[in-house]
């Protein structure tokens, strides 16, 4: 068990472009969330699976972003036509039902 | 909608003090919550779990303390070490295995 993993750890893109991040959860956990944060802030929840189903969205999540975890393993985030506004972490955790969040380092996304 | 506030935004101490961080939420149905701490540039360490039916928690050198009905938590760190410098944050969670809502964090800093 090595953690929570996320890919890239930083990236920094051109506003317009389109970026995608991957996060590896621990293997036994069944649920993986998406979260934001901005300096300075607390984590804002984006969204969450359990195996591969999607159970819920935040309204921060824009029809821009897009979330998967087709096999119920990895996950991917993808935000199309980046925004300013977009600059943050992005951060990935996974946990059981009744298991506490286990969080990766975070994908530090910068918009040029 | 459930909010969790954190006070004090910042705190500093000399080595050796014992300290007391507060998480208050406005909404006393959760399930639980957490304790993490953030260091610079990196993702979130679980310190501390408390299940809404417990009222503390206890790892080494620290105590997290759970009032549900005055939505109320504590985190209590004894003989503070310049090691635990860093943002702490509380998060709770409403459902089972459903997403965390965060405060917007304590940032510590011990003084040797």
């Amino acid at each position: 068990d090595t953690g929570v993993s996320q890919d890239p750890r930083h990236k920094i893109t051109k506003r317009g472009q389109n970026v995608t991040f991957r996060c590896d959860p621990i293997s036994e956990h069944n649920r993986l969330y998406w979260y934001r944060q901005t300096l300075g802030q607390g984590p804002e929840f984006l969204t969450y699976f359990q195996n591969e189903a999607q159970l819920e969205k935040s309204r921060l999540l824009s029809d821009r972003f897009s979330a998967e975890r087709p096999k119920g393993s990895f996950s991917t985030l993808e935000i199309q036509r980046t925004e300013q506004g977009d600059s943050a972490m992005y951060l990935c955790a996974s946990g059981g039902q009744e298991q506490p969040q286990h969080f990766g380092d975070g994908t530090r996304l910068s918009i040029l | 909608k459930q909010e969790v506030t954190q006070i004090p935004a910042a705190l500093s101490v000399p080595e050796g003090e014992n300290l007391v961080l507060n998480c208050s939420f406005t909404d006393s149905a959760i399930y639980n919550l957490q304790w993490f701490r953030q260091d610079p540039g990196k993702g979130l360490t679980s310190l501390l779990l408390i299940q809404s039916s417990q009222r503390e928690q206890t790892s080494g050198r620290l105590n997290a303390s759970l009032d549900k009905s005055s939505g109320r938590s504590t985190l209590y760190i004894a003989a503070s070490q310049p090691g635990d410098s860093a943002t702490y944050l509380c998060a709770v969670r409403g459902n089972q295995g459903g997403k965390l809502i965060f405060g917007q964090g304590t940032e510590l800093s011990v003084k040797p």
